[in-house]
């Protein structure tokens, strides 16, 4: 089956310090990627989608310069969290779509980042 | 506006039991329902999905029912097992916006 691996799994950084995590389609090509976040025992809340080739769409309320996104190629989309706060401290979650917009979503295992 | 309402928050069941998780939903251009399982540090895994044009799907011991006029979904889970024991999602998607919506989880445990 399709397998989206995401990386780091677990992340430590200091306030102020970015992070860049990984969401790679291992054997498939995603045209379209999502970054979810999901604080504890919560649901997951989109952040933004991820076209391959063109500027990520974001959710309402998500800061886009803070949360870079590039989705350079159709089996890699990279998340930076930009100048870190405690408050970006969370579960990151990214998903991959196969082919037409009705395909199933495949998701990574997640990041969990930690600011200190 | 939480688009896809879930209940119960959590469940206990015991070993053998069946596990009901209901969600509902308001956005009529919803065609796609899909159900997520997710244990603790691990991204979900799609479990079992309908679409509105069939009122119930069944898969191993998951079972989906749908009724479309009351704009409700639910997931059963027959037998459940320990190993059933997680946090499940249901979510909604249009086919032309292509991201899901998910409700808000439901922590099942199962007991021995």
């Amino acid at each position: 089956g399709a397998v989206v691996s995401q990386h780091p799994s677990w992340v430590i950084c200091k306030s102020g310090t970015s992070v860049k995590i990984e969401c790679r389609s291992l054997d498939f090509q995603a045209t379209t990627m999502f970054w979810y976040r999901q604080f504890p025992k919560q649901s997951l809340m989109l952040m933004a989608t991820s076209n391959e080739g063109s500027k990520a769409t974001y959710e309402q309320g998500v800061e886009k310069d803070k949360f870079l996104i590039n989705h350079a190629s159709l089996t890699l989309s990279t998340l930076t969290v930009t100048s870190a706060h405690p408050e970006d401290s969370s579960f990151y979650i990214c998903s991959a779509r196969q082919g037409a917009s009705n395909s199933p979503l495949h998701f990574g295992n997640g990041t969990r980042l930690t600011v200190t | 506006q939480q688009q896809v309402k879930q209940s119960p928050q959590s469940l206990i069941v015991q070993k053998g039991g069946i596990s009901i998780i209901n969600c509902a939903y308001e956005n009529t251009a919803f065609d796609y329902f899909p159900w997520y399982q997710q244990f603790p540090g691990k991204g979900p895994a799609l479990l079992i999905a309908i679409r509105p044009d069939v009122s119930e799907k069944k898969e191993g011991r998951f079972t989906i029912s749908f009724n479309k006029s009351a704009k409700q979904f639910s997931l059963h889970i027959m037998d459940s097992q320990p190993g059933d024991s997680a946090t499940y999602f249901c979510a909604a998607r249009t086919g032309t916006a292509s991201k899901l919506t998910f409700g808000t989880g439901t922590r099942l445990q199962v007991t021995l």
